[in-house]
């Protein structure tokens, strides 16, 4: 078993959709759960950072953990063309050494928002 | 957060050549990273680049096949040495801050 699963997709919705987009894991020492956005050629941009179980809002992103499941959610409301783009959930440990920075990441979500 | 830029931001090389990848960080920090991501795959770390230290690498990637080098806070190479077709990916640099880490743009490599 992979230590964190996400359904690759793609993922096609129209335009103002709600938009979920979820992964599960293995690991509970998992602590610091992260969404990144991947635009096409481009870079992982961070989106949503989360350390706690419960809801984190920012504009229209939700991000949701439930530790004790081991899944964490990113809801995207009022989806834009702009949202287009592949989504990245990310985690890591708490640890001392300084190893707590290394991320465990889902092969990511491919999202189409359709005009 | 910090702003992250890559040198090259691609490339396409001949077999059994080496490639140094730069990264350049517009801030000082301690951890710098290197992944690759592999085309449908996800990201995979390399190795950890302190300053003043040796890198640190992850089960499957060596040494010898992708010497570091940290000479200072804001600044790291990562080098694809006797590259084969199947080093073809994109190599990404991050920076730690805090519990989190910012990416880079990525190398986008091509190995004939």
């Amino acid at each position: 078993q992979k230590e964190v699963e996400q359904d690759p997709g793609p993922l096609s919705v129209p335009e103002g959709a709600i938009v979920s987009l979820n992964c599960t894991y293995s690991n509970s020492a998992f602590q610091y759960f992260m969404w990144y956005r991947q635009y096409s050629r481009k870079g992982p941009e961070l989106l949503m950072y989360t350390y706690s179980s419960g809801n984190k809002e920012d504009g229209r992103f939700t991000a949701q953990v439930d530790k004790s499941s081991k899944y964490i959610s990113l809801f995207i409301r009022d989806s834009q063309p702009s949202d287009s783009a592949t989504y990245l959930c990310a985690m890591s440990v708490a640890n001392s050494g300084g190893s707590n920075y290394k991320l465990t990441f889902g092969k990511g979500t491919l999202l189409t928002v359709n005009p | 957060s910090a702003v992250i830029s890559q040198k090259p931001s691609r490339d396409i090389c001949q077999r059994g050549t080496s490639l140094t990848i730069q990264c350049q960080v517009d801030s000082q920090v301690t951890m710098m990273f290197w992944y690759r991501q592999q085309p449908g795959q996800s990201l995979t770390l390399i190795a950890t680049a302190n300053q003043g230290s040796e890198a640190t690498y992850e089960s499957g990637f060596v040494i010898d096949k992708f010497p570091i080098s940290r000479p200072n806070l804001t600044f790291s190479t990562l080098t694809v040495s006797n590259m084969s077709p199947e080093d073809s990916s994109i190599y990404l640099c991050s920076v730690a801050v805090q519990e989190t880490q910012y990416f880079g743009p990525g190398t986008r490599l091509l190995v004939l």
